[in-house]
Order: C-alpha cells, then sequence, then structure tokens
C-alpha cells in the first residue's frame, strides 16, 4: 500500500504570508502528485497537480516536486484568510490510473487576519 | 456546485438497518467511485466503476455493497453497519486515465447508532 504523509497542522500563518504545506510519499516510483483543498464541512476540490521535477506556478499557488527526495510541496504566497482550509496530497495507486489516489490526511491552514 | 450530487446528505441509523447512499453525476463521466472520511484518517477508497464495471473493491466488509446501474448513477447499500462505520461517505467522478481529476459531491454523513 503506497503513503502519503503529511503534517496535519494546523499551520498558522498571518495574513500575506507564505504558507508552505509539505507532503511525502513512499514508493520512489510515483509518477503524479496531486493537491486538494478542502474547506470546513465541504467536500475536496483539486487545485494543483504536478508530473515532473521542479516548481509549477498557478496564480498564488506553487507545487514544488522533488522525486530524489520523495518530497512534494504546495506553496501560497499572499495567503489569505480564505486559504484556511485543509490540504490533502494524492498519488495515484497504479501508474497506469491517475484517477485511484491515495491520499495523506491532510494539513490544516489558517491564515490570521 | 460540481455536477456531483450526493443524497441523502445526513442518515441515522441502527445496526440492523438497511439503507442506501445515492449519488449522480451530471458531467458525463467514465468513471465514479466511493471513498470513506473518517476523523483524523486519510480518504480511503472504497469502490470504482469504470463504465459500469466494478474495477475496484478495497477491501471493503460485505455489509457495503456498491451497485452503478448506469455511468450517471452510483449506489451504496447498507445493512448491519457498526458504529465505526459513522464517517462521511463521498461520491467522486472523472474521465478516467492518467490525468484523472475527481469531482467530489458534498457527502453524506453517516451515523451509526
Amino acid at each position: 500500500q503506497k503513503e502519503v504523509e503529511q503534517n496535519s497542522g494546523p499551520l498558522s500563518v498571518p495574513e500575506g504570508a507564505i504558507a508552505s504545506l509539505n507532503c511525502t510519499y513512499s514508493d520512489r516510483g510515483s509518477q503524479s502528485f496531486f493537491w486538494y483543498r478542502q474547506y470546513s464541512g465541504k467536500s475536496p476540490e483539486l487545485i494543483m497537480f504536478i508530473y515532473s521535477n521542479g516548481d509549477k506556478e498557478d496564480g498564488r499557488f506553487t507545487a514544488q516536486l522533488n522525486k530524489a527526495s520523495q518530497y512534494v510541496s504546495l506553496l501560497i504566497r499572499d495567503s489569505q484568510p480564505s486559504d484556511s482550509a485543509t490540504y490533502l496530497c494524492a498519488v495515484p495507486r497504479e501508474k497506469s490510473s491517475g484517477d485511484k489516489l491515495t491520499f495523506g490526511t491532510g494539513t490544516r491552514l489558517a491564515v490570521r487576519p | 456546485e460540481t455536477g456531483v450530487t450526493q443524497t441523502p446528505r445526513h442518515l441515522v441509523m441502527g445496526m440492523t438497518n438497511k439503507k442506501s447512499l445515492k449519488c449522480e453525476q451530471h458531467l458525463g463521466h467514465n468513471a465514479m467511485y466511493w471513498y470513506k472520511q473518517s476523523a483524523k484518517k486519510p480518504l480511503e477508497l472504497m469502490f470504482v466503476y469504470n463504465f459500469k464495471e466494478q474495477t475496484e473493491n478495497n477491501s471493503v466488509p460485505s455489509r457495503f455493497s456498491p451497485e452503478c446501474p448506469n455511468s450517471s448513477h452510483l449506489f451504496l447499500h447498507l445493512h448491519t453497519l457498526q458504529p465505526e462505520d459513522s464517517a462521511l461517505y463521498l461520491c467522486a467522478s472523472s474521465q478516467g486515465g492518467l490525468a484523472g481529476e475527481l469531482f467530489f459531491g458534498e457527502g453524506s454523513r453517516l451515523t451509526v447508532l
């Protein structure tokens, strides 16, 4: 069983700061990585995915992947109170299927006004 | 509104009851999923259906019985559940394949007394 590890938090940052969320995974052969956001009482929604080593930027969000270290992170620049949520890291269970995902427990982010 | 609708949103049942959860997707996707979300535990993949065929049963106890009559509808039939089965049950759909983004419903909160 592939494992995905995340610090449960809460991670508390002031408004305007950079929030850094981290995730490690056990299967060295994993090739794609997903970040989902889940607001309290709501369902998860995809915010980013990354396949290649390095950085991928989308607005205020940057995903960083280091396959050698089996480490993927999500940076949120200029954090807003509306970013307060739980962020879930996910990895496909099978290389041939990108949608049977194994999720981490999630990191709760709290952005202080 | 993600295009995936789950009913009921809340359900309380005794251990001897039989009930069903319903999921409908309006996105034209080929794959549908049941996930279980318990407090402080990762999202657990339960069942996967592709084009109405079950392609994954993640060692789920037989007291949970899925049914997928067509690509748009998915049911989870529940009988003789245990209190530890109390959780949020999330339905999701996707196009499948390597980069399948999961679209989740709002979930059905189940309490087993």
